[in-house]
């Protein structure tokens, strides 16, 4: 199957900094990629749909300011977290769609804000 | 609104045979997909389904029905590295995927 990979799979960041994390498709290009949260026990929240060469589009109470995404080419996503604070530590992952019904899971980073 | 429902939680024993329903009510369909995701790690594809009928693939199969809005997944000869969360979630009209919360599947020896 496809493969999306995700940098740094772990990191841990004072609270007020800043942190990019990348989404890639290895091996497809993606015109679309998701960026998901996971709280522990949690289902997965779809925080924003990243179309290439355009704006994100935001779900309803995910701060656009506060969660920067960029999708500048076909095969790269960033989620970049401003301001960071403990409440943001989460498990983030992203997904990337090659077809209207093929979609494939990164493994996920873990954030951690202190 | 849209909503997908399926249990919390689950219990089986090693070796045996486990059912995990799945509902949906959503705003159009195009495909209804079954993931498993083990703690601490992305979820990862078991199944797509989009016409009625049921979809075998080795140990694990996974049934659709769109009149009744269900589905299920099967898991047979059941190990314990299946213990895991399995995560229903429906393709919208939109081609967005709408998810369940998840179902905790803990396997007993």
């Amino acid at each position: 199957g496809a493969v999306v990979s995700q940098h740094p799979s772990w990191v841990i960041c004072k609270s007020g900094t800043s942190v990019k994390i990348e989404c890639r498709s290895l091996d497809f290009q993606a015109t679309t990629m998701f960026w998901y949260r996971q709280f522990p026990k949690q289902s997965l929240m779809l925080m924003a749909t990243s179309n290439e060469g355009s704006k994100a589009t935001y779900e309803q109470g995910v701060e656009k300011d506060k969660f920067l995404i960029n999708h500048a080419s076909l095969t790269l996503s960033t989620l970049t977290v401003t301001s960071a604070h403990p409440e943001d530590s989460s498990f983030y992952i992203c997904s990337a769609r090659m077809t209207e019904n093929e979609q494939y899971f990164g493994p996920g980073t873990r954030l951690t804000v202190t | 609104g849209q909503n997908i429902d399926q249990p919390t939680e689950m219990t089986a024993t090693e070796g045996a045979i486990v059912q995990i329903n799945c509902t949906y009510q959503t705003s159009g369909f195009n495909g209804l997909f079954w993931y498993q995701q083990h703690a601490g790690e992305a979820p990862t594809f078991l199944s797509y389904n989009v016409l009625d009928g049921l979809e075998e693939k080795g140990r694990f199969s996974s049934f659709l029905s769109r009149s009744k809005g269900y589905s299920y997944l099967l898991l047979k000869e059941l190990q314990m590295k299946d213990s895991a969360s399995y995560l229903c979630a429906v393709l919208d009209s939109n081609y967005q995927l709408i998810w369940g919360a998840g179902t905790k599947l803990i396997i007993k020896p």
